[in-house]
């Protein structure tokens, strides 16, 4: 079974400063995709960025990029530049390529403080 | 280009009561998902759908039933509701499988008196 873990139930961040959230999961497929996504207070989830296990290269999305450690099973977002917009639950998630399932992790809420 | 649609975006039952969530999507995506989320356990599937007259159970499928008869409608029934049934209901597509970004609509707070 696919498990997502996001240790950091809280973090804050000053604006224009970087954080790091982190994600560690658990699979036994050798091929899967890890995401992230945003859900802002208007509730509507939104893809951050998303990460092909295959790839050796770290998935980057302008401010956002990942920091994909495959052997120690670990998926952490790193935000530049931090702005107001930013604050919100952050979801990671796991699909394995050959199951029917996107597993989520429970997230983490992400304040920025002016 | 509305995305991923729902309807109502808030609905107070009464326990035993039944009720349909509407989704609806404009991108021609074949796969559908319906989820709930709960205070601190994030997100759970219900059920999904590969494409038109499919549907499959998911994590917690037990008191929901599915149907997709057009590829751009997915909906959701709750026959008989009960207070644990309590939850914010997300609608996502998909162009193809679970591996591929998920769109999400804005959601339906349910709330099971």
């Amino acid at each position: 079974a696919q498990t997502v873990t996001q240790s950091q139930p809280e973090m804050s961040v000053q604006e224009a400063e970087t954080v790091t959230l982190s994600c560690t999961y658990d699979t036994s497929e050798s091929d899967y995709y890890l995401f992230w996504y945003k859900q802002p207070p208007s509730r509507q989830m939104i893809l951050v960025i998303r990460q092909e296990a295959y790839k050796q290269q770290n998935a980057t999305e302008n401010r956002f990029s990942v920091n994909f450690q495959k052997a120690a099973k670990s998926f952490s977002l790193k935000i530049s530049d931090s702005q107001l917009g930013d604050a919100a639950m952050y979801f990671c998630a796991h699909s394995g390529a050959g199951s029917y399932q996107l597993t989520f992790g429970k997230g983490t809420k992400l304040s920025v403080i002016p | 280009n509305a995305g991923v649609t729902q309807t109502p975006k808030f609905r107070v039952l009464k326990t035993g009561q039944s009720m349909t969530l509407l989704c609806a999507q404009d991108m021609n995506h074949e796969y559908m998902y319906w989820y709930r989320q709960d205070p601190g356990m994030g997100l759970r599937l219900i059920h999904y759908s590969v494409g038109e007259g499919t549907t499959a159970k998911g994590e917690v499928p037990d008191g929901y039933n599915v149907s997709r008869l057009k590829k751009q409608n997915f909906l959701l029934g709750l026959e008989s509701a009960a207070p644990s049934q309590t939850s914010v209901y997300f609608c996502a597509s998909s162009l193809w499988d679970f591996r591929d970004t998920q769109y999400f609509g804005p959601g339906t707070r349910l709330t099971v008196l």
